[in-house]
């Protein structure tokens, strides 16, 4: 199973509401995971089981979508989301672990 | 809490094999409904899931390595390994290794990487 994200760069400005897209190429039996990952550091988990918040994690990140059509919402843009987010689905047969290739989310 | 730690050579000669360990604090490997992955990253690129182990020493790969890599675990000394054989300069990337959680099947704590260059 193949993950795309759109778009690959998102310019929005602070305060505003970034939509990133991430989208299966079958229909997924399992939820997705989503990672914030910023400059010079590891991939940290923002929302697993589609739609549930990592701890610490902020309301404004939502998660959301089914099927072949996920979608991570953040709304109040702050400073320190300005970062790459990746999208992770589970394979279970044989077991697999897939990313999207990420969208940047850049200071408009 | 529990933390993870990356540790290897930064530098490896093309054809031969790389070798990182993951030290696991604050906790113990054998505890918990979690399994345990090496995850890498190509400079500029995306994530790659290399494969994983259970304490149980039990091991899943990514098909696009399964012939080239091993994953190990030794819980006495709250580690587990990976080695990649014949490397080439497209093995090139940041290594992660990262909790992963059964039944969530996502991965909720990540090492802070461990940068390996394959390079005569």
């Amino acid at each position: 199973i193949v993950m795309t994200q759109s778009p690959a760069t998102l310019s929005v400005s602070p305060g505003e509401t970034a939509t990133l897209s991430c989208r299966a190429s079958q229909s997924l039996a399992t939820n997705i995971a989503w990672y914030q990952q910023r400059p010079g550091q590891a991939p940290r988990l923002l929302m697993y089981g589609t739609s549930t918040r990592a701890t610490g994690i902020p309301a404004r990140f939502r998660g959301s979508g089914s099927g072949t059509e996920f979608t991570l919402a953040i709304d109040s843009l702050q400073s320190e989301d300005f970062a790459i987010y990746y999208c992770q689905q589970h394979d279970t047969g044989p077991p697999m672990f897939t990313f999207g290739q990420g969208t940047k989310l850049e200071i408009k | 809490q529990v933390q993870l730690q990356e540790s290897g050579p930064g530098l490896v000669k093309p054809s031969q094999t790389l070798s990182l360990t993951c030290t696991v604090s604050g906790g113990s490997i054998t505890r918990g409904n979690y399994f345990w992955n090496w995850i890498r990253q190509p400079d500029g690129k995306g994530l790659e899931w290399i494969g994983r182990t259970y304490s149980s020493g039990s091991t899943t790969f990514n098909p696009s390595v399964k012939s080239r890599v091993t994953i190990s675990v030794d819980t006495s000394r709250n580690q587990f390994s990976l080695n990649l054989t014949s490397v080439t300069a497209a093995d090139t990337a940041v290594y992660y290794c990262a909790r992963g959680v059964r039944g969530l099947m996502m991965f909720d704590l990540w090492g802070r990487g461990s940068r390996v260059t394959v390079s005569s």
